[in-house]
């Protein structure tokens, strides 16, 4: 267990339906990376967040948002799914950047969502 | 668009053997690390080397970096059966600290 929740773990719905994925940071983190993993590709980056802000912007789709609470939990929103959105959802966190430059992840399971 | 590639994208050895996967990138990076993926699974931070380093070792890894030719080289020494996984290097932009990007991933198995 890395510290790092994510719900679901498993997800089907439709094309043109809406889902949210939900990411509990470890304890102590602040910020909050999602990514996106199709079959046996790479990780896309999507978005990041630092307590409540967002910090960086990767490949987000218009149809996806993202947010992070007061309490550093993260949701993110994919609405009018396609086909091409199946895929495994990654968050990770991390304490921040340090002095050093360094931003070290610490990954969850991931949701894998599949779009029929 | 990812940042960075990683070379081969596919490598099959025996135990015992060294392993070497390679990553190269395009911008400035103040860090670079090397994450280890079991098929289906969350990332795991494996080392991380600093835009001022050119080598670091952790127990059987050793890492390279070379900023010159934003290049980067991860060496597993005597592999064993359960090296096999996928690995992949994230690199963190000097314009951004927050912007971090992996590349496709070499996928390593390990033929006991």
């Amino acid at each position: 267990d890395s510290g790092v929740t994510q719900t679901p773990k498993h997800l089907i719905t439709a094309t043109g339906q809406r889902v949210t994925l939900r990411c509990s940071p470890r304890s102590g983190d602040l910020s909050v990376y999602w990514y996106q993993q199709s079959l046996d590709q790479g990780l896309q980056f999507l978005i990041q967040y630092y307590n409540g802000e967002e910090r960086a912007k990767g490949n987000i789709l218009e149809r996806f948002s993202a947010q992070q609470f007061p309490d550093l939990h993260s949701e993110l929103n994919l609405s009018s799914l396609e086909l091409g959105d199946s895929a495994l959802y990654f968050c990770a966190s991390s304490g921040g950047v340090s002095l050093s430059g360094a931003n070290v992840l610490t990954f969850g399971a991931g949701s894998r969502l599949t779009v029929l | 668009s990812q940042q960075g590639e990683e070379d081969p994208q596919a490598l099959s050895i025996q135990e015992g053997e060294n392993a070497t996967m390679n990553c190269s990138y395009k911008t400035s990076i103040n860090n670079l690390q090397w994450y280890r993926q079991n098929s289906g699974r969350g990332l795991v931070h494996l080392i991380l080397i600093r835009s001022n380093e050119r080598e670091k070792h952790s127990g059987r890894l050793r890492v390279t970096l070379d900023t010159s030719k934003k290049s980067s080289s991860l060496l597993i020494t005597a592999s064993r059966a359960a090296d096999t996984a996928s690995y992949f290097c994230a690199t963190t932009s000097r314009v951004n600290n927050n912007d971090m990007r992996f590349g496709a991933g070499t996928r390593l198995t390990v033929k006991p």
